[in-house]
Formats: C-alpha cells, sequence, structure tokens
C-alpha cells in the first residue's frame, strides 16, 4: 500500500524557518516524481513545488521562489521542503503528493501537515 | 498561468441525483485534466485524469468529458458519500500546475 506521511509543521513566528519532511513507502519512491501542495485554512489547493525523480529538475510557485527549497534523499525515501522567511500567508496544510505513472496527475496524496505562521 | 474556474461555486443536490460540475480553462489543456474529490480533514482523492479516464477504484457513477477549455465532470446518482468538493487540475502547461477554486456539492 502506497504510504505518504508528512512531518515538520506547526507553530513559527514571521521570518522563521520550518523543515518539512515525506516518508514515503509502499512503492519505489526513486521513480516517481513528487511535489508540496498547499491548501489555505477554508481555501483550495495550490501547487508549491516539484523535483524529478532524481531530484534533477525543480520547479516552484511564484509565491515561494526564494524561499522554500524542495529536496529528496531516495536512499532515505524521503522527500523534504525547506520553508525560509516564512510569512502569515505560508499558513496552510501542505501536502506531499505523488505524480502519476499513468498520466499527468497526482495519485497519492499524504495526509498532510499543518504550518501556522503568527506570532 | 492557465486560470481554471469552477462552476457552480455551491451545488445543492439530493441523494439519487445527477451531478454536473464545470471547469473551465483559460486557455487549451487538450485533455491534461484531472478531477479530485476532498471531504472535510481529509486530503483529495483522485478521481478522473486525462479529462475521461477513472482513477482506480473510482466507481462507475464518476465520469469526465470535454477536451481543449470545457470539461465536466458527471456523478450520474448522487450517493451519501458524495458530497464534497471538488478541484479540477490541469498539467497542460507548467510550471505552475494549477487548480480550480473547487465547487462544494452539498446534500439539499
Amino acid at each position: 500500500e502506497v504510504q505518504l506521511v508528512e512531518s515538520g509543521g506547526g507553530l513559527v513566528q514571521p521570518g522563521g524557518s520550518l523543515r518539512l519532511s515525506c516518508a514515503a513507502s509502499g512503492f519505489t519512491f526513486s521513480d516517481y516524481e513528487m511535489n508540496w501542495v498547499r491548501q489555505a485554512p477554508g481555501k483550495g489547493l495550490e501547487w508549491v513545488s516539484y523535483i524529478s525523480s532524481s531530484g534533477g529538475t525543480i520547479h516552484y510557485a511564484d509565491s515561494v521562489k526564494g524561499r522554500f527549497t524542495i529536496s529528496r534523499d531516495n536512499a532515505k525515501n524521503s522527500l523534504y521542503l525547506q520553508m525560509n522567511s516564512l510569512r502569515a500567508e505560508d499558513t496552510a496544510v501542505y501536502y506531499c503528493a505523488r505524480d502519476a505513472m499513468f498520466g499527468l496527475c497526482f495519485d497519492s496524496w499524504g495526509q498532510g501537515t499543518l504550518v501556522t505562521v503568527a506570532s | 498561468e492557465i486560470v481554471l474556474t469552477q462552476s457552480p461555486a455551491t451545488l445543492s443536490l439530493s441523494p439519487g441525483e445527477r451531478a454536473t460540475l464545470s471547469c473551465r480553462a483559460s486557455q487549451s489543456v487538450g485533455t491534461y485534466l484531472a478531477w479530485y474529490q476532498q471531504k472535510p480533514g481529509q486530503a483529495p482523492r483522485l478521481l478522473i485524469y486525462d479529462a475521461s479516464n477513472r482513477a482506480t477504484g473510482v466507481p462507475a457513477r464518476f465520469s469526465g468529458s470535454g477536451s481543449g477549455t470545457d470539461f465536466t465532470l458527471t456523478i450520474s446518482s448522487l450517493e451519501p458519500e458524495d458530497f464534497a468538493v471538488y478541484y479540477c487540475h490541469q498539467r497542460s502547461t507548467w510550471p505552475p500546475y494549477t487548480f480550480g477554486q473547487g465547487t462544494k456539492l452539498e446534500i439539499k
């Protein structure tokens, strides 16, 4: 069974940093492209960042470019999101999401981890 | 950036009725469109990919159609567990990947 388990969320002050992790199991992690998607309280879904299976290609949403860094460790079956210079508008549930092999979509999602940016 | 506009924002129907949800793209996305269902407190769940293909385990009452800029998600006969928020999502031109703002399907 495919499992994605996020961790690392919490309360942080504006300007602070946080590192999210996503532990993958039940599939060959190194074969899959991965993403972070977030959802502000009561709002819709917003794609945040993408990383290719090897880590060689990375993309960011303009809203986080220069502040967030996506990375992965295929030996540890883990995906990461380093978040710096956090702002109130970064408050959201952050999901890791797997790209499907069969089509252009996210076929598996973690349960999410809540990041709250407030003083 | 491709903007996806979903309509209606809220749809009020009764179990057993047919639901038709719309997603319109600001420019053509071909058939690179997916639909997700999200229930309160849960992660999104993939329903439809490539505009009309049902994901594994998705009941046959869910169907997707469309191409280019106009897409439809149809639920043929609503079950109680279908009341949720539905999002469309395009993968044609990226970055960024974009989502629609969602349609809330509520019990009438």
